[in-house]
């Protein structure tokens, strides 16, 4: 089973900076099958990046993905008052369980 | 536009049975997978389980082999995750969400429903 960690635990910042999350996995991801996504108080998580890179529909282009083989970063390059949630990162190369990270919550410094 | 749209809160006691829903629409619900997603309070998500309605093959994670059954009826477009007895650990919000599955691994989750608050309790 692959172990996703993500850090930091939570990140502080302040609207306007930017936002570098990581994820490290515990064996090389597949494919780069990496996904991260957002989840706001009371609200279902929504998939902001898949494929390590690539951007969901809607998604703005603030937000980017990159990453390969064990190291993964999600860069939020301005943060926006709504930007600030927890974020996720999940690996779905492997045959199940598909894992997910253990969040690193973005407040506001 | 694709909908996933889940039953609503529930309250149980320890040992009662329990099934909640999921409904799709917007889509042709036989081509994807439909999977859950467990939330325990204040904790992060866990991958339990999907299935696909188009001929019910279903794939759980080894912690809830057993603990749970996923299932699913095409002909309205609901997938289904259910409980025989309840424990005061499954309290947890539950998530239904949309993938697609090959024969040795499942995608991301693109789109998912609002959610089901699970409350077991004596």
């Amino acid at each position: 089973e692959i172990v996703l960690t993500q850090s930091p635990g939570t990140l502080s910042l302040s609207p306007g900076e930017r936002a570098t999350l990581s994820c490290r996995a515990s064996q090389s991801v597949s494919s780069s099958y990496l996904a991260w996504y957002q989840q706001k108080p009371g609200q279902a998580p929504r998939l902001l990046i898949y494929g390590a890179s690539s951007r969901a529909t809607g998604i703005p282009d603030r937000f980017s993905g990159s990453g390969s083989g064990t190291d993964f970063t999600l860069t939020i390059s301005r943060l926006e008052p709504e930007d600030f949630a927890v974020y996720y990162c999940q690996q779905y190369g492997s045959s199940p369980p598909d894992t997910f990270g253990q969040g690193t919550k973005l407040e506001i410094k | 536009e694709v909908q996933l749209v889940q039953s609503g809160a529930e309250v149980k006691k320890p040992g009662e049975s329990l099934k909640i829903s999921c409904k799709g629409s917007g889509y042709s619900f036989t081509s994807y997978w439909i999977g859950w997603v467990r939330q325990m309070p204040g904790k992060g998500l866990e991958w339990m389980g999907i299935i696909y309605p188009g001929d019910s093959d279903t794939r759980y994670s080894p912690s809830f082999q057993g603990q749970v059954t996923i299932s699913a009826d095409k002909s309205i477009s609901t997938a289904y995750l259910q409980w025989s007895s309840l424990k005061a650990s499954d309290t947890a919000m539950y998530y239904c969400a949309r993938s697609y599955c090959s024969s040795t691994s499942c995608l991301f989750f693109d789109y998912w429903g609002q959610g089901t608050l699970v409350t077991v309790s004596s």
